[in-house]
């Protein structure tokens, strides 16, 4: 079973639009983290945010931001204004004894 | 501090011709991961080190894939011989600990 599942393959958004990216995920451990990983077209993986199981509170930073609910098992993240240079595949990964990657989204900002 | 460096960045291969990668991680990393990451797939975990000891291999190829550790620093990840299913980006990462992963910019594989 999936235990880190990106529902959505790829969006396309023109610029200046919000776009949020999904990730449910399973696990039936009380410790653990999620992340996301931006990884654009030069193929190297860009952390953005770790969050612990513990730590619900939503997180902003700049025009990034994360929901993370565990009675749901989500941790979405939301791009508000989207820029081209967001263009990128986006993972959400699950730390229990290793990293569990979700399939990633691809997300296509057009100017 | 300097990220995780891998080489070569990219590589063509034909397929049953062996071939090496190299990762140095970020100094003082006890933990090195090697990832293989297939086109349109998140990436799935080869083996992991911690130091010079193999503390995970259970989704490495072993006929094919083989890698070591020396002196627990640099990493050498070796397939031989080569399938064209090998074909992917193959990421070697770092960590200090279990949540304080970097990732290096990763080898793209192309076996023809």
């Amino acid at each position: 079973a999936q235990k880190v599942t990106q529902a959505q393959t790829e969006i396309s958004v023109v610029e200046k639009e919000d776009v949020t990216l999904d990730c449910v995920y399973e696990t039936r451990d009380t410790t653990y983290y999620l992340f996301w990983y931006k990884q654009p077209p030069s193929g190297e993986l860009v952390f953005l945010i770790r969050r612990n199981s513990f730590d619900e509170q939503n997180e902003i930073s700049g025009r990034y931001s994360w929901n993370f609910q565990k009675s749901t098992s989500s941790f979405n993240f939301t791009i508000t204004a989207s820029q081209v240079v967001d263009s990128a595949v986006y993972f959400c990964a699950l730390i229990e004894d290793k990293f569990y990657f979700g399939s990633g989204t691809k997300l296509n900002v057009k100017p | 501090e300097a990220g995780v460096a891998q080489s070569p960045r990219y590589k063509i291969i034909e397929k049953r011709q062996s071939v090496a990668f190299w990762c140095n991680p970020i100094s003082g990393h006890a933990t090195l991961y090697w990832y293989q990451q297939i086109l349109g797939q998140g990436p799935k975990l080869l083996i992991q080190f911690q130091n010079n000891g193999v503390v995970d291999d259970s989704q490495l190829p072993k006929d094919r894939f083989s890698a070591e550790r020396l002196k627990g620093v640099d990493s050498t990840l070796k397939i031989q011989p080569a399938k064209l299913e090998d074909s992917a980006v193959y990421l070697c990462a770092s960590s200090r600990d279990l949540y304080g992963y970097t990732f290096g910019s990763g080898t793209r594989l192309t076996v023809v």
